[in-house]
């Protein structure tokens, strides 16, 4: 398997809401990534998980939560979202933390209203 | 911190016709230089990488070059094809402690015309 599997695919929540999304990968990699990629621009780095723990976090704001249950799981917490939250939430997972293996999941394109 | 501009931001060619994206990175201590592909709604996806220890790749129709001391990278299409349309990205791989990070171009946006 060398794949990154993102769910949903599509998310529309409410700025009430609280929603989940899910990152998998059965790769071995020990380092797993969110971004955030508006229209036009390149992917903004998120969180970075390395051997489950929390090592790099981009000045996110709070609404946002990561959680790393396991080596194959990242999970995104999303709560009170704003319209301009609307992107496409990229996961991503490497060997280690390191760029080689460098693998993206398809992406979950998140719709705030 | 790491600084990656690449340019140009819109590139329009002729199916058949060469296409270049350049870009430049600022930290001398980044090492590993990826180009990412990116489809209209879909994923990034690596097309070809280098490190920092190689001069130049090839890849078919894809080639990479890096010039450290001028903090240079390119990729180079020949032959292009329709198929080759979709946003390009650089990036640049930065080791700086527990803070390694991939950094990416604002990306170019590649039209070959049939």
């Amino acid at each position: 398997d060398t794949e990154v599997t993102q769910t949903p695919k599509h998310l529309v929540m409410g700025m009430t809401n609280k929603k989940s999304l899910k990152c998998e990968q059965h790769m071995g990699h020990r380092a797993m990534y969110w971004y955030k990629q508006k229209a036009k621009k390149p992917p903004e780095l998120m969180f970075v998980y390395s051997y489950e723990k929390l090592s790099i976090n981009e000045s996110v704001p709070s609404r946002f939560s990561p959680e790393c249950p396991n080596s194959s799981l990242l999970n995104l917490h999303l709560h009170a979202l704003q319209p301009e939250d609307s992107a496409l939430y990229l996961c991503a997972s490497s060997q280690e933390d390191s760029p080689y293996g460098y693998t993206f999941g398809s992406g979950t394109r998140l719709t705030v209203v | 911190g790491e600084n990656v501009e690449q340019h140009p931001s819109t590139l329009s060619v002729q199916e058949g016709d060469s296409a270049v994206i350049k870009c430049t990175y600022s930290d001398s201590a980044s090492n590993y230089f990826p180009w990412y592909k990116q489809e209209l709604g879909k994923r990034p996806q690596l097309i070809i990488d280098i490190r920092s220890n190689v001069g130049e790749k090839k890849d078919q129709r894809i080639a990479v070059t890096l010039n450290k001391t001028a903090k240079h990278f390119s990729l180079h299409i020949t032959e292009t094809q329709p198929e080759d349309s979709a946003v390009y990205f650089c990036a640049a791989w930065r080791f700086s402690g527990g803070y390694n990070k991939l950094i990416f171009g604002a990306g170019t946006r590649l039209a070959v015309h049939p």
